[in-house]
């Protein structure tokens, strides 16, 4: 059964300040994907990593993937309060469903 | 309009009660999912469809069910629905290539009193 854990779960950062979440995984998977939700919003797509060494940006959020190692990280570079939202990794289980993370709830201080 | 959206937006019902959730789609996928999320859970998987003939269990399908009334429609049944069952509810599509992930809707809140 696939696992799919996050850390951190809570992550309190200052504006300017770089930082990283991990996302490791239980089983083989070479898809992975990172979703962004805002309180009481829905889930935002931000990155879809699809092979091993896969590597995206968007601004200041750059995600990667390293399917040897079950592990996909989100690097976030010169943190704005912007940014502060819940992040969940998700790993594709097979049979055609994902399974997500509990999320790291980031809160960006100014 | 959004590509995928649910009804209604927030719901009380009572214990003991039967409530269906509502999920439209425009996007023309194939897959559709509801899933359950509740604070420091992460989102869970009930049910999944691959079309109107192909359903699908997920993690915790107990005291669900589902109809696939058409490509576009996928309805999320509370038969008896309980206090543990206050929840924020996704329905999600995707396409059969997933490389593109999943949409999302803009979610149900149901509070079971």
């Amino acid at each position: 059964e696939l696992k799919v854990e996050q850390n951190p779960l809570f992550l309190s950062m200052q504006e300017g300040k770089n930082y990283t979440i991990y996302c490791n995984y239980s089983t083989t998977s070479d898809r992975l994907y990172w979703y962004r939700q805002d309180p009481g919003k829905s889930l935002e797509s931000l990155f879809v990593l699809l092979s091993n060494g896969a590597v995206k940006q968007e601004g200041r959020l750059m995600a990667s993937l390293d399917t040897k190692a079950r592990l996909s990280t989100l690097h976030i570079t010169a943190a704005v309060h912007d940014l502060s939202a819940t992040y969940f990794c998700a790993v594709d289980g097979g049979d055609d469903k994902i399974i997500f993370g509990k999320g790291t709830r980031l809160h960006i201080l100014p | 309009d959004a590509d995928v959206t649910q009804t209604p937006r927030n719901r009380i019902t009572k214990t003991g009660k039967r409530i269906m959730l509502e999920c439209s789609q425009t996007k023309g996928h194939d897959r559709m999912y509801w899933y359950r999320q509740d604070p420091g859970l992460g989102l869970r998987l009930i049910y999944y469809s691959f079309d109107v003939k192909d359903i699908n269990k997920g993690e915790i399908s107990d005291g669900y069910s589902v109809s696939r009334q058409a490509q576009a429609k996928f309805s999320l049944s509370l038969e008896s629905a309980i206090p543990n069952q206050t929840a924020l509810y996704f329905c999600a599509t995707s396409e059969l290539d997933r490389g593109y992930g999943y949409t999302f809707g803009s979610g149900t809140r149901l509070t079971v009193v």
